[in-house]
């Protein structure tokens, strides 16, 4: 079945950038996901990667894809103490009918300042 | 706009009893999901709806757990005979059509604590 990793804690100091690495399973994933979950909200999508591309970036974040190691990471740049939160990596499992997110177990970002 | 909203968003509730979690979609979309958040991990997937039909239930843990969605918008999730292993987070999202492009975007979620 599929599996997402993720390691679970990452500190930072502020100002200094983050990255954050996850691997995943389906080699047949389309897309690749980057969530942000803060303390009593709910999961917001920061930003996707479609599987042909190498990197994507958006203003401080930039995701790169190695789809040979099946390896994801984020980069967050310049990180703030606002960017303290739970990071989750997903992909999409295309079984049947359904296109339901496999998440990694998240990564608890905590930034120092 | 309105997001997607869920009520209660907390619910303790003794071993054994039955609870309904509410889930309001964004007006307008069609797929609707259901996951639960156990402590410490990520969400895990339990049910999907298109339209009013359940089109992938393999993410429900036994028969215990049931959902509907009888008009195609607000959709329940039915717990019997709880167990103390039934407390976590329920989360829904609802995305436009449900395809692998579209944005499923999520409530605050549901805590359940069974006593």
């Amino acid at each position: 079945g599929e599996d997402v990793e993720q390691s679970l804690f990452l500190s930072v100091r502020e100002g200094d950038s983050s990255v954050i690495n996850c691997t995943y399973t389906d080699s047949s994933s389309t897309y690749l996901y980057w969530y942000k979950q803060e303390p009593g909200a709910g999961l917001q999508l920061l930003t996707y990667i479609f599987s042909n591309m190498d990197m994507k970036q958006d203003q401080r974040l930039t995701v790169l894809l190695n789809k040979k190691d099946k390896h994801l990471s984020l980069r967050i740049a310049d990180t703030q103490t606002g960017d303290s939160a739970i990071y989750f990596c997903a992909e999409i499992d295309y079984g049947g009918a359904t296109n339901k997110l496999i998440f990694g177990t998240g990564t608890l970002l905590a930034v120092q300042p | 706009g309105a997001g997607v909203s869920q009520t209660p968003s907390n619910k303790v509730t003794e071993k054994g009893k039955y609870v309904e979690l509410r889930c309001d979609p964004i007006s307008g979309h069609t797929a609707l999901y259901w996951y639960r958040q156990s402590l410490g991990q990520g969400p895990e997937f339990l049910i999907y709806f298109q339209g009013t039909g359940a089109a992938d239930d393999s993410g429900l843990p036994n028969d215990r757990f049931f959902a509907v969605r009888p008009e195609g918008s607000v959709s329940t999730l039915k717990i019997q005979r709880t167990e103390r292993g039934d407390s976590a987070v329920y989360l829904c999202a609802s995305s436009l059509s449900g395809a692998g492009r579209d944005e499923q975007y999520f409530g605050p979620g549901t805590r359940l604590t069974v006593t």
